[in-house]
């Protein structure tokens, strides 16, 4: 069974510019959640589907960062315009439903702002 | 303020011993706890998981224990293996409320042959 799918591995931009990130979760896992991972850090959830409702949004910073979940499968996440602190790993994660916590993480996305 | 805390940053322990790693929270509402592992440039894979009405949950080489009047947890390896060198996060959530996972800063545990 393929795991969580997430790509680009690694990104490099300058500020300013914008950037996406795109995530297939396991095949038949209703939940979807996007972290942040700070160097030297855990992670940091920045949003959470539940299909394609948005049920916690409450630490994505609105201003800069949006998602999007259509048709309950498949996640970009986009940052525009990206600030030097937003170089981080962004991580995916699924699971089967709420409740467990036991999440299926994606191998993350690098994100270098110069 | 950080409600999941891993005070130490590294753990070097000798192939064959025991490595503990520790964990403390601040939040009496959380009511379930769980160890993820994580290896460079790789996601974080789930490890082992506790309830708050257990007090110990054993998996192989694997032992978590909850002290929950003093709100504190730990991951025991027995014996631990090279291949176990990664970083270990404590994570914690309010499963009752359906909340979110809160994950601790993490811990490199470095197993030395």
């Amino acid at each position: 069974e393929a795991g969580v799918v997430q790509s680009p591995r690694y990104k490099i931009i300058e500020k300013k510019q914008p950037v996406a990130f795109w995530c297939n979760p396991i095949s038949g896992h209703n939940t979807l959640y996007w972290y942040r991972q700070n160097l030297g850090q855990g992670p940091e959830l920045l949003i959470r589907y539940e299909n394609e409702e948005a049920v916690d949004d409450s630490q994505l910073p609105k201003d800069r960062f949006s998602a999007e979940r259509l048709k309950g499968v498949d996640s970009t996440l986009k940052i525009q315009p990206a600030e030097l602190g937003d170089s981080a790993v962004y991580l995916c994660a699924s699971s089967p439903g709420q409740g467990s916590g036991e999440l299926f993480f994606g191998e993350g996305s690098r994100l270098t702002v110069l | 303020d950080q409600q999941v805390k891993q005070n130490s940053p590294s753990l070097s322990v000798q192939e064959g011993r025991i490595s503990i790693l520790n964990c403390d929270y601040t939040n009496s509402m959380f009511d379930y706890f769980l160890w993820y592992k994580k290896y460079p440039a790789e996601g974080p894979t789930f490890l082992i998981s506790i309830s708050s009405i257990k007090d110990k949950n054993e998996d192989g080489r694997f032992t978590v224990f909850l002290n929950k009047s003093a709100k504190h947890l730990s991951l025991h390896i027995v014996p631990s293996q090279p291949g176990d060198s990664a970083v270990y996060f404590c994570a914690a959530m309010n499963g009752g409320s359906q909340g979110n996972l809160i994950f601790g800063k993490g811990t490199k545990l470095s197993v030395k042959p």
